[in-house]
Parts: C-alpha cells; structure tokens; sequence
C-alpha cells in the first residue's frame, strides 16, 4: 500500500537554529502533500497545503516566514522551521493524496516528527 | 463550513466488550468520511472510509462503521474490543471535490478520542 515516510522521527535543536523535516511519498505521486502540528492530546492542526511547482498555501495564522515549505518534486516536500523557538516544541505531521485520484482517494500520513527547541 | 464533532473526549471499555467512538459532521454535500487511528508518538493509522454505496464499511483490525444520513453520523464499532486496540481515534470528513476553491487531500478532523480498553 502507499507509504508516506518522514524524517527525521525525533529532532532536537537549539533555540535560534533552523530545523528541515522532510515528508516523501514512497510508491506514488503526490502534488498535494499537508502539513499538520499536533499538540500533546489534541486534534491535528493543518498549517498548510503544500503543492508542487509552487508556493504552498498557509492557513490563517500561520507564519509562512517561520515555517517554510517546499515542494520541488512529486515526491517530496519539506517544512524548515526557522529561527526555532521552545514554542515551536511540538508533533509535525505530513499527509499526501495520490495525484489525479478519483473521488474517495485515501489520504496517507507520515509518522510525524519530535521537534524539541531546546 | 465543514466540521466534525466527536463528543466524547474518553471512552473505556472492557475487553471483549463491544466498543462505539461517537462522530457526527457538517458538510455541504455528499461526505467523504475517514477514521484513523494514533499509537502514542506515531503518525495516523488509517481505518476506513465511506464515500458511497453501503452504509456500513468495514476497515482494519475489526472495526467498522456505519454511515447515518439523517443523523449525520459515522460512529466507529468494533464487536470485540482487545486491550492493543486502546489509542487514539480520529474521525475526518474531506471536502467534497465539488466545492469551489477546494484541495483534494483537506481532512477536517474531529478532536480526537482516546479509548481505553482494560483486561
């Protein structure tokens, strides 16, 4: 079945510092991939939508300076957490859909990733 | 707007019993409907779906659930419950593909909850 796979699963950095997660769909193309933070024992946040070839879109209150994404190939996309901050302690996830799936496509997510800003 | 509800924050069961996580939803038009299941400190788990045709769908490790229209419903069941199957539950409801200005792949998801299953 389709596979999402992200690294790293744990990452600790010093606050200032910038840390990349990457999200890779391994047995299919994806040009749409999410982004998701979740606080411990809460509901997924979606932070935005990352789309191949360009600019991925942020939801309100999102710092896209903060959190950069990128998705340079169908396969790949990557979130930078920039100039990290203890705040930005959390679970990120990643989810993708297969491209050019007809309706009732099922949406397969990562592992999801430690980040700790020490 | 679409959304999901899931009202129960916790649900303990005994196992071998039969358990229900409740989910209801708001949506316009016809609903994509998703559980998923997390393992502490693990990525979603998917479970199933309903998108058409029967109402009840049947997904992994034993669970199912069935689609009420008129209740706006998707409550996840499972016959037996096993001590493994304690984690927490997801419901998501996906935009339908008819709505302008949509993504395909957006879940709204419900807050989660956590099950319990005791020996």
């Amino acid at each position: 079945g389709a596979v999402v796979s992200q690294h790293p699963s744990w990452v600790i950095c010093k606050s200032g510092t910038s840390v990349k997660i990457e999200c890779r769909s391994l047995d299919f193309q994806a040009t749409t991939m999410f982004w998701y933070r979740q606080f411990p024992k809460q509901s997924l946040m979606l932070m935005a939508t990352s789309n191949e070839g360009s600019k991925a879109t942020y939801e309100q209150g999102v710092e896209k300076d903060k959190f950069l994404i990128n998705h340079a190939s169908l396969t790949l996309s990557t979130l930078t957490v920039t100039s990290a901050h203890p705040e930005d302690s959390s679970f990120y996830i990643c989810s993708a859909s297969r491209t050019g799936a007809i309706s009732g496509n099922t949406i397969y997510f990562g592992e999801g990733s430690w980040l700790t800003v020490v | 707007a679409q959304s999901v509800a899931q009202p129960e924050d916790q649900v303990n069961v005994a196992e071998g019993n039969p358990l229900t996580v409740k989910c209801t939803y708001s949506v316009s038009g016809n609903p994509y409907l998703f559980w998923y299941v997390q393992y502490p400190n693990r990525g979603l788990q998917f479970l199933l779906k309903y998108i058409t045709g029967d109402n009840l769908v049947k997904g992994s490790y034993g669970f199912e659930a069935e689609f009420n229209k008129s209740q706006t419903s998707f409550h996840l069941k499972k016959p037996s419950a096993l001590v493994s199957d304690s984690a927490l539950y997801f419901c998501a409801v996906r935009v339908p593909l008819a709505d302008r200005g949509s993504t395909l792949g957006r879940l709204y998801f419900g807050r989660g909850t956590q099950l319990t299953v005791w020996p």
